[in-house]
């Protein structure tokens, strides 16, 4: 089992619409959680982080961390073709010199 | 604003040379990190590093080598290139807090080995 799960897409979604991005992990001790977006030949940017089980909004970025389940999600909001990017899930371990993790990246496609 | 900076871009290299990648932050970050990323496989671990002269291997450390001297300067080296090495790099660096310790990443360097 990977440690860093999310389903690779293409994600297509309407512009306009709610897109979903969703992440599984499975170290449980797992301490900080991640999103970041990456525009093809570029680096990855962070969008979001969470730390604590439920919700956090930022714009029309949505966190969701559910510790229990061991997931993680992504809401976007009033999607944008500038929204069109690879997605990648990060999580860290419970201490200071833990590694991050990433996920394989999920690609999100809006179509105007 | 952080920056992470890594010596090269574009690099290509010749089977079997001994290959060094240079990544320098600027934020007295503790922690620094390379991965290596392919299409559809996503950024994958080689090594990181959580204080000078302290490593640990990732989940792909095998025919690679780090260096950490100075806590600014964090150092991937390939022993002896090889065509399956041929990869985007990144290097990234975070605090030392146990929380909160995003990744900030350089630009990248794309190697192509031939």
């Amino acid at each position: 089992q990977k440690e860093v799960e999310q389903n690779s897409g293409p994600l297509s979604v309407p512009e306009g619409a709610i897109a979903s991005l969703n992440c599984t992990y499975s170290d449980r001790v797992s301490q900080s959680f991640f999103w970041y977006r990456q525009y093809s030949g570029k680096s990855p940017e962070l969008i979001m982080s969470i730390y604590s089980n439920g919700d956090k909004e930022d714009g029309r970025f949505t966190a969701q961390l559910n510790k229990a389940s061991q997931y993680v999600s992504l809401l976007i909001r009033d999607s944008q073709p500038s929204d069109s990017a690879t997605y990648l899930c990060a999580v860290k371990g419970y201490s200071s010199a833990s590694k991050i993790i990433f996920g394989s990246g999920t690609r999100l496609s809006i179509r105007p | 604003d952080v920056k992470v900076t890594q010596s090269s871009r574009y690099l290509v290299k010749r089977t079997g040379e001994k290959v060094f990648l240079e990544c320098v932050q600027d934020m007295d970050h503790e922690n620094m990190f390379w991965y290596r990323q392919d299409p559809g496989l996503g950024l994958r671990l080689i090594y990181f590093s959580y204080d000078v002269k302290m490593k640990e291997k990732g989940d792909i450390p095998e025919g690679y080598s780090v260096s950490r001297e100075k806590k600014e300067r964090f150092s991937l080296i390939l022993e002896s290139a090889s065509t399956n090495q041929t990869s985007m790099y990144l290097c990234a660096s975070s605090t030392g807090q146990a929380v909160a310790a995003e990744a900030f990443f350089g630009q990248g360097t794309r190697l192509t080995v031939v």
